[in-house]
């Protein structure tokens, strides 16, 4: 049983294209993550939501748009995608709460061409 | 804005030596997490540090939070070729479950 998938797992897409990212988690975490991995490998977090509320919404253009129709589940989609958005997108759930870490999904490589 | 520095950010030995990895900030955090990544995967939550001057032992790795709690560092005794991967800490504070993560360590260990 995988805990957070994501899907699809390779995106390969042309510019100015809308794309959408699908993430599901069956653990019960209260909170859900989207998180940008660049070619440096560094993450860096983009949403944050807990029970399908935004509380997280860090520097991100207004072309990405994250929606949570319910706790278990959290979507991406970007609008007009451009080259620069080019990265490993990943999903994590969490219990909210310090000593508790993250689940991550195992990420979707986007390229825009 | 609080950031993390980790180094060493690549490191290559050959099995059975070992190593150490630093993650250092100006800022104090709640608790440090260390997750490992291999390619084409998500990052494997490794271990929580909480207290300040915590030690956790996870088989041959050693995890230590700094008694300020603004750095850690991982130690690997005898490291095997299947330690090989991406090592990454992250920091949380506050109260919204968000992590600051380091640059990342890549670890080579040779056969």
């Amino acid at each position: 049983d995988t805990a957070v998938s994501q899907t699809p797992k390779y995106l390969v897409t042309q510019m100015g294209n809308d794309k959408s990212i699908k993430c599901e988690q069956n653990l019960g975490h209260d909170t859900m993550y989207w998180y940008k991995q660049d070619s440096k490998k560094f993450l860096k977090i983009m949403f944050s939501y807990n029970n399908k509320e935004l509380i997280i919404n860090e520097t991100v253009p207004n072309r990405f748009s994250p929606k949570s129709p319910d706790k278990a589940h959290l979507n991406l989609h970007i609008n007009s995608l451009e080259l620069g958005d080019s990265a490993v997108y990943f999903c994590a759930s969490s219990i909210p709460g310090r000593s508790y870490g993250y689940t991550f999904g195992s990420g979707t490589r986007l390229t825009v061409v | 804005t609080q950031l993390l520095e980790q180094s060493p950010q690549f490191l290559s030995i050959q099995e059975g030596e070992n190593l150490t990895v630093y993650c250092n900030s100006s800022s104090v955090f709640s608790s440090l997490q260390w997750y490992r990544q291999e390619p084409g995967e998500g990052p494997v939550l490794l271990v929580t540090v909480v207290t300040g001057g915590e030690v956790k032992k996870l088989k041959r790795l050693t995890f230590q939070f700094g008694d300020a709690r603004k750095d850690s560092s991982l130690h690997i005794t005898a490291a095997q070729p299947g330690d090989t991967g991406l090592y990454l800490c992250a920091g949380a504070s506050g109260n919204t479950g968000k992590l600051i993560f380091g640059q990342g360590t890549t670890l080579q260990v040779k056969p």
